[in-house]
């Protein structure tokens, strides 16, 4: 079992629709969560953090973290076509700043 | 302020050359990364300094792989004895000390 996962996709979803990105991880002790996205041939730039159990918003994106079934998601509302991109989850394990990484999962956002 | 720069950008190497690929993090960074990104995949840990630190080198996948940040700024990743499975896009992240890392843009590493 990987360490992070995540369905690679694609995920295809209409412009104006709400995208849903989910992660599990294996690791109870992680600490904290990051959503990052990257667009081809650009590396990965930080969207959201999340430390604590519940929702965290920001614009048209809500992360959402249930530590007791390890899985953290990303909700991308009212999606636009300069969504479309790959969405990395990474954890960070416990006691250090070794994070790791998700696959990714590829976004399409169709006009 | 500037982000975080490496160079080359692009590197051709021959199978059995060594390479040195350059980090230059945020000025202040205290925290800097290295990972490595194989085409589809995500990012893989290779390794962490803090300042002149390195904390953590797990990451590594061999002992051709070598790592370091003399002065905790600017940092080099040196592999040894290239080899084709090395062929991938490095990435150097820095942070202030926080979760939160920027990453550079990359070096496309080409091993043939």
């Amino acid at each position: 079992q990987k360490e992070v996962e995540q369905n690679s996709g694609p995920l295809s979803v209409p412009e104006g629709a709400i995208a849903s990105l989910n992660c599990t991880y294996s690791d109870r002790g992680s600490q904290s969560f990051f959503w990052y996205r990257q667009y081809s041939g650009k590396s990965p730039e930080l969207i959201m953090f999340i430390y604590s159990n519940g929702d965290k918003e920001d614009g048209r994106f809500t992360a959402q973290l249930n530590k007791a079934s390890q899985y953290v998601s990303l909700l991308i509302r009212d999606s636009q076509p300069s969504d479309s991109a790959t969405y990395l989850c990474a954890v960070n394990r416990r006691n250090g700043q070794n994070f790791v990484f998700g696959p990714g999962t590829r976004l399409s956002v169709l006009p | 302020g500037a982000g975080v720069s490496q160079s080359p950008r692009y590197k051709v190497a021959k199978r059995g050359q060594d390479v040195a690929l350059r980090c230059d993090p945020i000025s202040g960074h205290v925290s800097l990364f290295w990972y490595q990104q194989a085409l589809g995949q995500g990012p893989e840990f290779l390794t962490y300094f803090q300042n002149e630190a390195q904390l953590d080198k797990s990451g590594l996948p061999s002992d051709r792989f070598f790592a370091e940040r003399p002065e905790g700024s600017v940092s080099t990743l040196k592999i040894q004895r290239t080899q084709q499975e090395d062929s991938a896009v490095y990435l150097c992240a820095s942070s202030p000390g926080s979760n939160e890392q920027f990453f550079g843009p990359g070096t496309r590493l080409t091993v043939l």
